[in-house]
């Protein structure tokens, strides 16, 4: 089990550009869930799907973020435009049932210049 | 509104004592309260967890007590090794916590164990 898998694990920005996160959920997980980690905020979530579809996206900070997942193996994130207070490791993470763990990738590092 | 507060912020233990992180909790729904660690340049993975039903789990050197009255749980680290140097997250889960079927972390605690 490769575990879930993020890319890019950095990027380099400036103001103003889209930015674009990926996730590669464990397979046969029923739902993926997308964070942003602060110092000052620490651990946020922003949105998370079952089977595919958006649950709540209640914690996603402006229109100026968006997430997809088009199928159950694949997700993106997307920032546009960005802004330097978008900087901020984003992880993602998949579960299985309700009742099992849930497993993070090792995070995208966004700096936003 | 936090739901989850941490404390404390940053920990610094000897090899071969006790870590104790300690975590309050508002939400009354939370059905269940895993840890997780998180080593540099890594995602959180779960350490230990537990449902408020029992007010102890144990589990190696790792400890969860449980004070469901009081809404409070720690994790206590017993013969701390600088492997564990990391940074730790309590959290809740249920109803009303992140988005009502994820979880609500505590801002972590950075521990160091010094050799």
């Amino acid at each position: 089990d490769a575990g879930v898998i993020q890319s890019p694990r950095h990027e380099v920005t400036e103001m103003g550009q889209e930015v674009t996160l990926r996730c590669k959920p464990i397979s046969g997980h029923n739902s993926l869930f997308w964070y942003r980690q602060t110092m000052m905020r620490g651990l946020e979530l922003l949105i998370y799907f079952n089977n595919n579809v958006p649950i709540d996206d209640s914690g996603m900070p402006e229109d100026r973020f968006s997430a997809k997942m088009p199928n159950a193996s694949f997700s993106t994130l997307k920032i546009q435009p960005s802004e330097p207070r978008d900087s901020a490791v984003y992880f993602c993470a998949s579960r299985g049932t309700v009742n099992s763990p849930l497993h993070f990738g090792n995070g995208t590092r966004l700096t936003v210049t | 509104q936090q739901q989850v507060k941490q404390s404390p912020q940053s920990l610094i233990v000897q090899k071969g004592g006790i870590s104790i992180i300690n975590c309050a909790y508002e939400n009354t729904a939370f059905d269940y309260f895993p840890w997780y660690q998180q080593f540099p340049g890594k995602g959180p993975a779960l350490l230990i967890a537990i449902r408020p039903d029992v007010s102890e789990k144990k589990e190696g050197r790792f400890t969860i007590s449980f004070n469901k009255s009081a809404k409070q749980f720690s994790l206590h680290i017993m013969d701390s090794q600088p492997g564990d140097s990391a940074t730790y997250f309590c959290a809740g889960r249920g109803v009303g916590g992140g988005g009502a079927d994820g979880l609500t972390f505590g801002k972590g605690t950075h521990l160091i164990i010094q050799p």
